[in-house]
């Protein structure tokens, strides 16, 4: 069946580094963009990056621009998120999630994205 | 950035309620709104796409409209397996903001 499951998580001092790691199956990985989604302790959810299908372009929020590194191994079906000089505030649970997409072929529109299959995440924990 | 909000923040309710909850963007968006449910210690689960599209799976008690910048979320009677969070999320443009949610518990 269609999974996604993360690891890499742990306990790391603030500037420090992490690489996580999102494992895909059951769907042809190398076909779909993929997102990194955050959630801190009692918090909302918040966006963290995106790489599209074949790594040719990738986006940050704000929040991560400079010190994360989203990048895909397409022959090994799995996504990475590098974290480098990691702070307080980056402790959340870590979730990867699939990009599904509704083609529209009238002109002048955009194309429907949304975040169809989910891992069931990995916690960070940045704290001295 | 697009800013999104909701309303209510929380909201209590009894099952068989019928449930609205508003999503609010900070500039039109179109259709371009998906809405997730959350349960406490899980993963995010897509119910919602382009506004009013229903997710494979997902009951069909749950339906979404809008367009522009005001969009709703409706849950026609509320199931015991439906108390979680909702969040928005827009689609528009990068980067692809979150609402802060709406908390559903029983009343």
């Amino acid at each position: 069946q269609v999974q996604l499951v993360e690891s890499g998580g742990g306990v790391v001092q603030p500037g420090r580094s992490l690489r996580l790691s999102c494992a895909a199956s059951g769907f042809t990985f190398s076909s779909y963009g993929m997102h990194w989604v955050r959630q801190a302790p009692g918090k909302g959810l918040e966006w963290v990056a995106v790489i599209w299908y074949d790594g040719s372009n990738k986006y940050y929020a704000d929040s991560v621009k400079g010190r994360f590194t989203i990048s895909r191994d397409n022959s090994k079906n799995t996504l990475y998120l590098q974290m480098n000089s990691l702070r307080a505030e980056d402790t959340a649970v870590y979730y990867c999630a699939r990009e599904g997409v509704v083609v529209v072929p009238a002109a002048m529109m955009r194309d429907y994205y949304y975040m169809d299959v989910w891992g069931k995440g990995t916690t960070v924990t940045v704290s001295s | 950035d697009i800013q999104m909000t909701q309303s209510p923040s929380s909201l209590s309710a009894s099952v068989g309620d019928r449930v609205t909850i508003t999503c609010r963007a900070s500039q039109s968006i179109s259709s371009y709104l998906n809405w997730y449910q959350q349960k406490p210690g899980k993963a995010p689960k897509l119910l919602i796409y382009a506004a009013s599209s229903l997710q494979s799976g997902v009951p069909s008690r749950f339906s979404g409209s809008g367009s522009g910048t005001d969009f709703t979320l409706t849950i026609s009677s509320l199931q015991p397996e439906d108390f979680a969070t909702y969040y928005c999320q827009q689609s528009y443009s990068t980067p692809p903001v979150f609402g802060p949610g709406t908390k559903v518990d029983i009343k």
